[in-house]
C-alpha cells in the first residue's frame, strides 16, 4: 500500500518563479518529514526537514509547510533557480521503526 | 573518499550472472541501508544493518544477498537475477540512533540481459 503519496508527478517552473510540491501521508505514528533533492547521476540529499511540533520551517529560500490534522506537508521553493532543477522526494520516517517511506517523487525543471 | 561511495556505478549482468556491489561509508556511522530506485516508482527500502546486525528484510527475494562484514562496508551479492530487477541501487548511512539523517550514495545503476 502507498503510504506517501505526492504530487505533481512533474513541474515546469518560470526562473524566478514559485516552485510548490506536495505530499499526504496516511499514518499518524510519524514523527520526521524530510526532503530530499536527486540530481542526475547522484544519490538524493537531505535538503530540508521538519517534525510535527512546528508548522513551517525554512531554510533559505527552501520551506516546508506542514498540515498535522490535513496529514500533509509542502515544498515551497522560492526564486526558483535552474540549478534547482532536479528531482524532488518527501519521506515520512517513525523513529519506533527507523524506516524511511518515500514518495515517488517529483521531476522539478525551472526555465532560465 | 568522503561520505558514501558505491562501486561499480554500471553493472551490465547476465540472468545467469553472479556479482557484488560494495558500498563504504566514511561518516562514522554505524547503521547502513540498501534501497532499490525504479523509474516513477518511490525507493523502495531493501535492507537494514544495524552494527553489523541485519535488522531489516523487506520481502527481498533470495536472488538479493546482503552482506555486512563491518561498519563502514556493505555488499549485497546478486545472483539470477530477472529483468525487472534492472534498476538503481542506492546505499545509504546513519547512526542508529538518528536513522532520519541518512546520507546516500550515488548508486549503481543496474542492467540485466
Amino acid at each position: 500500500q502507498q503510504q506517501v503519496k505526492q504530487s505533481p508527478q512533474s513541474l515546469i517552473v518560470q526562473k524566478g518563479g514559485i516552485s510548490i510540491i506536495n505530499c499526504a501521508y496516511e499514518n499518524t505514528a510519524f514523527d520526521y518529514f524530510p526532503w530530499y533533492q536527486q540530481f542526475p547521476g547522484k544519490g538524493p540529499a537531505l535538503l530540508i526537514a521538519i517534525r510535527p511540533d512546528v508548522s513551517e520551517k525554512k531554510e533559505g529560500r527552501f520551506t516546508i509547510s506542514f498540515n498535522k490534522s490535513a496529514k500533509q506537508f509542502s515544498l515551497h521553493i522560492m526564486d526558483s533557480q535552474p540549478g534547482d532543477s532536479a528531482t524532488y522526494f518527501c519521506a515520512v520516517l517513525s523513529s519506533n521503526t527507523g524506516k524511511l517511506i518515500f514518495g515517488q517523487g517529483t521531476t522539478l525543471q525551472v526555465k532560465p | 573518499e568522503t561520505g558514501v561511495t558505491q562501486t561499480p556505478r554500471h553493472l551490465v549482468m547476465g540472468m545467469t550472472n553472479k556479482k557484488s556491489l560494495k558500498c563504504e561509508q566514511h561518516l562514522g556511522h554505524n547503521a547502513m541501508y540498501w534501497y532499490k530506485q525504479s523509474a516513477k516508482k518511490p525507493l523502495e527500502l531493501m535492507f537494514v544493518y544495524s552494527l553489523e546486525e541485519r535488522v531489516e528484510n523487506n520481502s527481498v527475494p533470495s536472488r538479493f544477498s546482503p552482506e555486512c562484514p563491518n561498519s563502514s562496508h556493505l555488499f549485497l551479492h546478486l545472483h539470477t537475477l530477472q529483468p525487472e530487477d534492472s534498476a538503481l541501487y542506492l546505499c545509504a548511512s546513519s547512526q542508529w540512533t538518528s536513522a532520519d539523517e541518512q546520507y546516500f550514495g550515488p548508486g549503481t545503476r543496474l542492467t540485466v540481459t
